[in-house]
Protein backbone atom coordinates (compact mmCIF):
# COMPACT_ATOMS: atom_id res chain seq x y z
CA UNK A 1 0.00 0.00 0.00
CA UNK A 2 2.01 3.34 -1.26
CA UNK A 3 -0.59 5.91 0.03
CA UNK A 4 1.20 9.26 -0.72
CA UNK A 5 3.88 9.34 -3.19
CA UNK A 6 5.90 12.09 -3.67
CA UNK A 7 8.49 12.61 -6.06
CA UNK A 8 12.00 13.68 -6.10
CA UNK A 9 13.08 14.16 -2.42
CA UNK A 10 15.23 16.54 -2.71
CA UNK A 11 16.08 19.05 -5.32
CA UNK A 12 18.11 21.92 -6.12
CA UNK A 13 17.52 24.45 -8.54
CA UNK A 14 18.61 27.76 -10.07
CA UNK A 15 16.77 30.82 -9.80
CA UNK A 16 14.49 31.27 -12.77
CA UNK A 17 14.51 27.32 -13.67
CA UNK A 18 11.53 25.71 -13.45
CA UNK A 19 10.16 22.63 -12.53
CA UNK A 20 7.46 20.02 -11.12
CA UNK A 21 6.72 18.43 -7.85
CA UNK A 22 4.91 15.40 -8.54
CA UNK A 23 2.54 13.77 -6.00
CA UNK A 24 0.20 10.47 -6.36
CA UNK A 25 -2.05 8.49 -4.12
CA UNK A 26 -3.34 5.19 -4.75
CA UNK A 27 -6.11 5.58 -2.18
CA UNK A 28 -9.17 7.04 -4.35
CA UNK A 29 -8.98 10.10 -2.33
CA UNK A 30 -11.01 13.22 -3.49
CA UNK A 31 -9.14 16.02 -1.91
CA UNK A 32 -5.57 16.72 -2.28
CA UNK A 33 -3.35 19.46 -1.01
CA UNK A 34 0.33 21.30 -1.09
CA UNK A 35 1.91 22.91 1.45
CA UNK A 36 4.94 24.59 2.49
CA UNK A 37 6.78 23.77 5.45
CA UNK A 38 9.33 26.59 6.83
CA UNK A 39 11.13 27.10 10.10
CA UNK A 40 8.45 29.01 12.81
CA UNK A 41 5.46 28.83 9.86
CA UNK A 42 4.35 25.47 10.39
CA UNK A 43 2.76 24.24 7.02
CA UNK A 44 1.30 26.73 4.73
CA UNK A 45 -1.39 25.71 1.93
CA UNK A 46 -0.26 26.49 -0.82
CA UNK A 47 -3.04 24.84 -3.53
CA UNK A 48 -5.83 22.55 -2.71
CA UNK A 49 -8.57 20.36 -4.74
CA UNK A 50 -11.55 18.84 -4.00
CA UNK A 51 -11.70 16.56 -6.86
CA UNK A 52 -10.83 15.73 -10.68
CA UNK A 53 -10.69 19.11 -12.56
CA UNK A 54 -11.19 21.21 -9.63
CA UNK A 55 -8.20 23.44 -8.21
CA UNK A 56 -8.10 26.63 -5.79
CA UNK A 57 -5.81 28.50 -3.79
CA UNK A 58 -4.60 28.75 -0.84
CA UNK A 59 -3.16 30.92 1.26
CA UNK A 60 0.49 31.26 -0.69
CA UNK A 61 -0.39 30.11 -3.87
CA UNK A 62 1.84 32.73 -5.83
CA UNK A 63 4.60 31.50 -8.06
CA UNK A 64 3.12 28.37 -8.20
CA UNK A 65 0.69 25.87 -10.78
CA UNK A 66 -1.60 23.21 -9.94
CA UNK A 67 -3.77 21.32 -12.07
CA UNK A 68 -5.73 17.95 -11.09
CA UNK A 69 -6.57 15.82 -14.70
CA UNK A 70 -6.87 12.54 -13.07
CA UNK A 71 -8.12 11.63 -9.06
CA UNK A 72 -4.57 9.95 -8.84
CA UNK A 73 -2.38 12.50 -9.18
CA UNK A 74 -1.85 16.40 -8.03
CA UNK A 75 1.44 17.74 -9.58
CA UNK A 76 2.94 21.30 -8.08
CA UNK A 77 4.90 23.25 -10.93
CA UNK A 78 7.25 25.99 -9.81
CA UNK A 79 7.04 28.33 -12.75
CA UNK A 80 10.41 30.46 -12.34
CA UNK A 81 11.94 29.60 -9.47
CA UNK A 82 13.45 31.79 -6.31
CA UNK A 83 15.12 31.57 -3.43
CA UNK A 84 12.05 32.16 -1.66
CA UNK A 85 10.43 29.29 -2.50
CA UNK A 86 13.56 27.42 -1.02
CA UNK A 87 11.46 24.91 1.52
CA UNK A 88 10.26 21.52 2.52
CA UNK A 89 6.96 20.53 0.17
CA UNK A 90 4.25 18.10 1.32
CA UNK A 91 1.45 16.13 -0.43
CA UNK A 92 -1.42 15.65 0.81
CA UNK A 93 -4.50 13.53 0.68
CA UNK A 94 -7.67 12.85 2.19
CA UNK A 95 -11.37 11.27 1.87
CA UNK A 96 -12.64 15.05 2.08
CA UNK A 97 -15.07 14.99 5.07
CA UNK A 98 -14.73 17.42 7.77
CA UNK A 99 -13.62 14.21 10.35
CA UNK A 100 -10.94 12.88 7.92
CA UNK A 101 -7.23 12.82 8.65
CA UNK A 102 -4.78 13.75 5.93
CA UNK A 103 -2.44 11.52 4.87
CA UNK A 104 0.97 13.11 4.10
CA UNK A 105 3.75 11.88 1.78
CA UNK A 106 7.53 12.08 2.67
CA UNK A 107 7.98 15.45 1.72
CA UNK A 108 10.21 17.72 -0.94
CA UNK A 109 13.09 19.33 0.02
CA UNK A 110 13.75 21.63 -2.47
CA UNK A 111 17.23 24.29 -2.46
CA UNK A 112 16.70 27.11 -4.82
CA UNK A 113 20.07 29.12 -5.47
CA UNK B 1 -11.00 33.04 7.80
CA UNK B 2 -9.46 30.11 9.87
CA UNK B 3 -6.49 30.60 12.07
CA UNK B 4 -4.60 27.90 14.08
CA UNK B 5 -2.67 29.71 17.29
CA UNK B 6 -0.04 27.74 19.25
CA UNK B 7 1.85 29.67 21.06
CA UNK B 8 4.65 27.59 22.25
CA UNK B 9 7.76 27.67 20.24
CA UNK B 10 9.24 24.62 22.53
CA UNK B 11 8.40 22.70 25.29
CA UNK B 12 10.98 20.42 28.03
CA UNK B 13 8.99 17.50 29.88
CA UNK B 14 10.57 14.21 32.29
CA UNK B 15 9.75 11.50 31.31
CA UNK B 16 7.16 9.70 32.52
CA UNK B 17 5.39 13.54 33.50
CA UNK B 18 2.24 14.29 31.72
CA UNK B 19 2.31 17.72 29.08
CA UNK B 20 -0.23 19.52 27.48
CA UNK B 21 0.48 21.65 23.91
CA UNK B 22 -1.70 24.32 23.49
CA UNK B 23 -3.49 25.45 20.51
CA UNK B 24 -6.30 27.78 20.11
CA UNK B 25 -8.11 28.33 16.90
CA UNK B 26 -10.37 30.80 15.17
CA UNK B 27 -13.10 30.23 12.77
CA UNK B 28 -16.58 31.60 11.97
CA UNK B 29 -18.44 27.77 11.22
CA UNK B 30 -19.92 25.76 12.96
CA UNK B 31 -18.71 22.75 11.92
CA UNK B 32 -15.25 22.12 11.78
CA UNK B 33 -12.77 19.35 12.80
CA UNK B 34 -9.54 19.43 14.90
CA UNK B 35 -6.82 17.32 14.78
CA UNK B 36 -2.94 17.05 15.57
CA UNK B 37 -0.31 15.89 13.95
CA UNK B 38 3.40 14.47 15.04
CA UNK B 39 6.45 15.18 13.30
CA UNK B 40 9.46 13.47 14.50
CA UNK B 41 13.09 14.52 13.31
CA UNK B 42 12.92 11.92 10.46
CA UNK B 43 10.16 14.72 8.84
CA UNK B 44 7.37 12.41 8.26
CA UNK B 45 3.68 13.89 8.80
CA UNK B 46 1.83 11.75 11.93
CA UNK B 47 -1.92 11.71 12.59
CA UNK B 48 -2.56 11.26 16.42
CA UNK B 49 -5.86 12.41 17.26
CA UNK B 50 -9.41 14.45 15.72
CA UNK B 51 -11.97 15.90 17.68
CA UNK B 52 -15.74 17.06 15.91
CA UNK B 53 -16.89 20.51 16.90
CA UNK B 54 -20.05 18.72 17.45
CA UNK B 55 -18.25 15.62 19.77
CA UNK B 56 -19.36 16.13 23.50
CA UNK B 57 -16.88 14.03 24.62
CA UNK B 58 -12.89 14.95 24.83
CA UNK B 59 -11.09 12.47 22.04
CA UNK B 60 -8.68 10.07 23.78
CA UNK B 61 -6.16 7.87 21.33
CA UNK B 62 -4.11 5.81 23.67
CA UNK B 63 -1.58 8.15 25.77
CA UNK B 64 -2.97 11.21 24.06
CA UNK B 65 -6.20 12.86 24.99
CA UNK B 66 -7.56 16.53 23.26
CA UNK B 67 -9.11 18.79 25.63
CA UNK B 68 -11.85 20.77 23.77
CA UNK B 69 -12.88 23.44 25.14
CA UNK B 70 -15.31 24.77 22.82
CA UNK B 71 -16.56 28.36 24.22
CA UNK B 72 -12.62 29.09 24.80
CA UNK B 73 -11.99 27.93 20.94
CA UNK B 74 -8.78 25.88 22.54
CA UNK B 75 -8.17 22.45 22.16
CA UNK B 76 -4.88 21.32 23.84
CA UNK B 77 -3.41 18.27 23.71
CA UNK B 78 -2.38 16.35 26.67
CA UNK B 79 0.30 13.29 26.66
CA UNK B 80 0.59 11.73 29.62
CA UNK B 81 3.21 9.37 30.47
CA UNK B 82 5.76 11.26 28.57
CA UNK B 83 8.70 8.93 26.39
CA UNK B 84 11.70 9.62 25.04
CA UNK B 85 10.29 8.74 21.63
CA UNK B 86 7.73 11.57 22.14
CA UNK B 87 10.44 14.00 21.68
CA UNK B 88 9.09 15.82 17.85
CA UNK B 89 7.42 18.71 16.57
CA UNK B 90 3.55 18.66 17.30
CA UNK B 91 1.37 20.65 15.17
CA UNK B 92 -2.47 21.54 15.71
CA UNK B 93 -4.63 21.88 12.42
CA UNK B 94 -8.13 22.72 11.51
CA UNK B 95 -10.62 21.83 8.99
CA UNK B 96 -12.96 24.10 8.40
CA UNK B 97 -14.73 26.67 5.53
CA UNK B 98 -15.34 26.32 1.74
CA UNK B 99 -13.58 23.00 0.41
CA UNK B 100 -12.72 21.38 4.14
CA UNK B 101 -9.01 23.23 4.02
CA UNK B 102 -6.73 21.85 6.87
CA UNK B 103 -4.80 24.72 7.85
CA UNK B 104 -2.21 24.28 10.22
CA UNK B 105 -0.52 25.99 13.53
CA UNK B 106 3.18 27.28 13.41
CA UNK B 107 4.16 24.12 15.60
CA UNK B 108 5.24 23.17 19.27
CA UNK B 109 8.83 21.57 19.52
CA UNK B 110 8.67 19.15 22.74
CA UNK B 111 11.77 18.10 24.15
CA UNK B 112 11.31 14.91 26.63
CA UNK B 113 14.40 14.69 29.45
CA UNK B 114 15.22 11.69 31.00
Amino acid sequence: NAGVTQTPKFQVLKTGQSMTLQCAQDMNHEYMSWYRQDPGMGLRLIHYSVGAGITDQGEVPNGYNVSRSTTEDFPLRLLSAAPSQTSVYFCASSYGPMNTEAFFGQGTRLTVV
Amino acid sequence: AQKITQTQPGMFVQEKEAVTLDCTYDTSDQSYGLFWYKQPSSGEMIFLIYQGSYDEQNATEGRYSLNFQKARKSANLVISASQLGDSAMYFCAMRAGVGNKLVFGAGTILRVKS
